[in-house]
Parts: structure tokens; sequence; C-alpha cells
């Protein structure tokens, strides 16, 4: 199975700040690579598909890069409805397997 | 207005069975692949299943192969996914989750809003 793992995993941030979130794939995945945001008690949602693609109806400020084994997701201005636990997730190969989650937390 | 509604979990003995169901509505249900992906304390978010759209073909995780089995009814727009031998590891939120395949691969664009199922004695 390949592993993914985020770092970090958790972080502080202020409203305004740019954020970015790292996330290793065990082997190469191209670019293979989603991305999840998850609020408390609810279900995660789509933000970014295949590495770099905002799905529709995301913010702009959200973005994604990388490909073979590290990826990036950047939040350029960090907004007060960002505060959430992301998520990415490889579908290279199955077992499709998904991060450990990186909480964004207000400072 | 793409919908995914769980339902049928709950609290259930080990060893026990559990059958749940996801009503989906706002989308030509019979033309997509569908997944279960569960989320437990202790691996976090963990694919389960999948079907694809005619139910021919079928996918499980190592670790509910053989005790779950995931199935569909194209006429009544309804996922299902009967679980049976429940450890208490199975403890976890369960999502339906829609299924856009590409060149992209795999994207799990829609989710439901999940269904409990706790296993405990």
């Amino acid at each position: 199975d390949i592993q993914m793992t985020q770092s970090p995993s958790s972080l502080s941030a202020s409203v305004g700040d740019r954020v970015t979130i790292a996330c290793r794939a065990s082997q190469t995945i191209s670019t293979y690579l989603n991305w999840f945001q998850q609020k408390p008690g609810k279900a995660p949602k789509l933000l970014i598909y295949a590495a770099s693609s905002l799905e529709s109806g995301v913010p702009s400020r959200f973005s994604g890069s990388g490909s073979g084994t590290d990826f990036t997701l950047t939040i350029s201005s960090l907004q007060p409805e960002d505060f959430a636990t992301y998520y990415c997730q490889q579908s290279y190969s199955t077992p499709l397997t998904f991060g450990g989650g990186t909480k964004v937390e207000i400072k | 207005e793409v919908q995914l509604v769980e339902s049928g979990g709950g609290l259930v003995q080990p060893g026990g069975s559990l059958r749940l169901s996801c009503s989906a509505s706002g989308f030509s249900f019979s033309y997509y692949v569908m997944n279960w992906v569960r989320q437990t304390p202790r691996k976090g978010l963990e694919y389960v299943s999948s079907i694809i759209s005619d139910g021919g073909s079928t996918h499980y995780a190592d670790s509910v192969k053989g005790r779950f089995t995931i199935s569909r009814d194209n006429s009544k727009n309804t996922l299902y996914l009967q679980m049976s031998s429940l450890r208490t590891e199975d403890t976890g939120v369960y999502y339906c989750v829609k299924d856009r395949r590409g060149v992209a691969g795999t994207i799990f664009d829609y989710w439901g809003q999940g269904t409990l199922v706790t296993v405990s004695s």
C-alpha cells in the first residue's frame, strides 16, 4: 500500500496568513493526488484534484502543486472559514489511501 | 444538487451484522462508480469498498474482504453495504461517496453526511 504522510499534523495561523501543507507519498504517484477539507462533524469536501486542478466552486486562494512523491496545498490568504482539517489522498493505485490530516487552528 | 443520504448505522455487538444504505439524488446514479469510505479513531480516513455502475464488479479493502458486501439498486438510486462479523475496529463514521473517474484517476467528488457505526459489547 502507498503511505501518505502529511506535515505538519497541526498548525496555528492568523487570518490573512499564507499557509502551506505538505504531503509525501511512499512511492511515486505522478499527479494522482487530491486534497480535501473537513470541518468538525461534516464530511470531507474536495478542494483540489490531480495535484493542481481546482474543483469547481472552490475559492482561488486554494492551490495545489507537486508531482512524483512531494505535494503541497497552499492557502494564499487564510480566511475564518478555512479553519479545518486538510487531507491528501492518492488515487494512483488501490487501495486508495489518505494522509493523516493537518489541522489548521486559529492563532 | 447532488445529495447522498446514508442510513442504517447504530450500535452492534462484536460479531454482529448491520446493513447501511445510501439514497442518491441529483445525478444519474446508474452511470457512476460508488464507494464507501470510513473514518475511524484508529486509522483516520480509510477506503472500504467500491462498485462499478452496473454492479458487475466490486472491490474491497483487505481489512473488510470476506466480511462486507457492497451492492446497488439502480432502479432505486440506492447503494448498500452489508457488514457482518463486525469487530471493534470497524467502529467509525461510514460515508457514501460518489466517484468521478477519468484521466485524472478516481476522484471522490461528493460525500454523504455519514452514518455512525459503533461496535461494542
